[in-house]
C-alpha cells in the first residue's frame, strides 16, 4: 500500500536559518505529492503541490521538487520567519489506485522557530 | 465567515456516551471528509463522501458512522465513546475539479474520560 515517511520532529532553528524537511514516499501508481501546514490551533492549510515527476512546487518562500528516482518531496525554505512555526505535513494522493481523492499523510513534523 | 465549520470545538465526555460532531461547508464542495489526529500518527480518514448519496469507509472506520445531511453537512457519531477515541477531529472539503486539495475545518478536540 501507500505511505509517506518523513522526520521526525520537533526541528528548531533560529530565525533566517535554512529549513529542510525530508519526506520520502511508496506508492503502487501516480501520486499526487502535498504539503499541508497546520499553524498552532488550527486546521490544516495546503501549503503546495506537485502532481508528476521533476514537478516543482513553491508558496510563501517554500519549494518542494517531485523526485520519482529517489521517491522524495522534501520541504525546503531559505530563510525561516518565527511566523513559520508549525506543524507541516507530507501527503499523497494515487490517481491510478482507489486512494483518488483520499489523502495518505505522513506523521507530521512539528518546526520551531525562535528569535 | 470560515468556510468549513466544525461544532463543537471542545467536547468532553464520559465512556459509552454517544456523541455527534458537526460539520458544515459553505464551498460547494460536493467531497467532504472526516479524520482523526493523534500525536506521531498524522491525519487517518475515518470517512468520506464523494457526494450526498455517496459514504464510504477510510482506514479506520470502526467505532463511528456518519450521516450526509445535505451537500454542505457532514456529521460523524461516535456509537459509545471509548477512551482511545480521544483526538482530534478534522472536516475536510474538496471540489469535484481538484480532488487532491482539500479544505480543512479548524478541528474538534474530543476527550473521552
Amino acid at each position: 500500500g501507500n505511505s509517506v515517511t518523513q522526520m521526525e520532529g520537533p526541528v528548531t532553528l533560529s530565525e533566517e536559518a535554512f529549513l529542510t524537511i525530508n519526506c520520502t514516499y511508496t506508492a503502487t501508481g501516480y501520486p499526487s505529492l502535498f504539503w499541508y501546514v497546520q499553524y498552532p490551533g488550527e486546521g490544516l492549510q495546503l501549503l503546495l503541490k506537485a502532481t508528476k515527476a521533476d514537478d516543482k512546487g513553491s508558496n510563501k518562500g517554500f519549494e518542494a521538487t517531485y523526485r520519482k528516482e529517489t521517491t522524495s518531496f522534501h520541504l525546503e525554505k531559505g530563510s525561516v520567519q518565527v511566523s513559520d512555526s508549525a506543524v507541516y505535513f507530507c501527503a499523497l494522493s494515487d490517481r491510478a489506485t482507489d486512494s483518488w481523492g483520499k489523502l495518505q499523510f505522513g506523521a507530521g513534523t512539528q518546526v520551531v522557530v525562535t528569535p | 465567515d470560515a468556510d468549513v465549520t466544525q461544532t463543537p470545538r471542545n467536547r468532553i465526555t464520559k465512556t459509552g456516551k454517544r456523541i455527534m460532531l458537526e460539520c458544515s461547508q459553505t464551498k460547494g464542495h460536493d467531497r467532504m471528509y472526516w479524520y482523526r489526529q493523534d500525536p506521531g500518527l498524522g491525519l487517518r480518514l475515518i470517512y468520506y463522501s464523494f457526494d450526498v448519496k455517496d459514504i464510504n469507509k477510510g482506514e479506520i472506520s470502526d467505532g463511528y458512522s456518519v450521516s450526509r445531511q445535505a451537500q454542505a453537512k457532514f456529521s460523524l457519531s461516535l456509537e459509545s465513546a471509548i477512551p482511545n477515541q480521544t483526538a482530534l477531529y478534522f472536516c475536510a472539503t474538496s471540489p469535484w475539479g481538484s480532488v487532491d486539495e482539500q479544505y480543512f475545518g479548524p478541528g474538534t478536540r474530543l476527550t473521552v474520560t
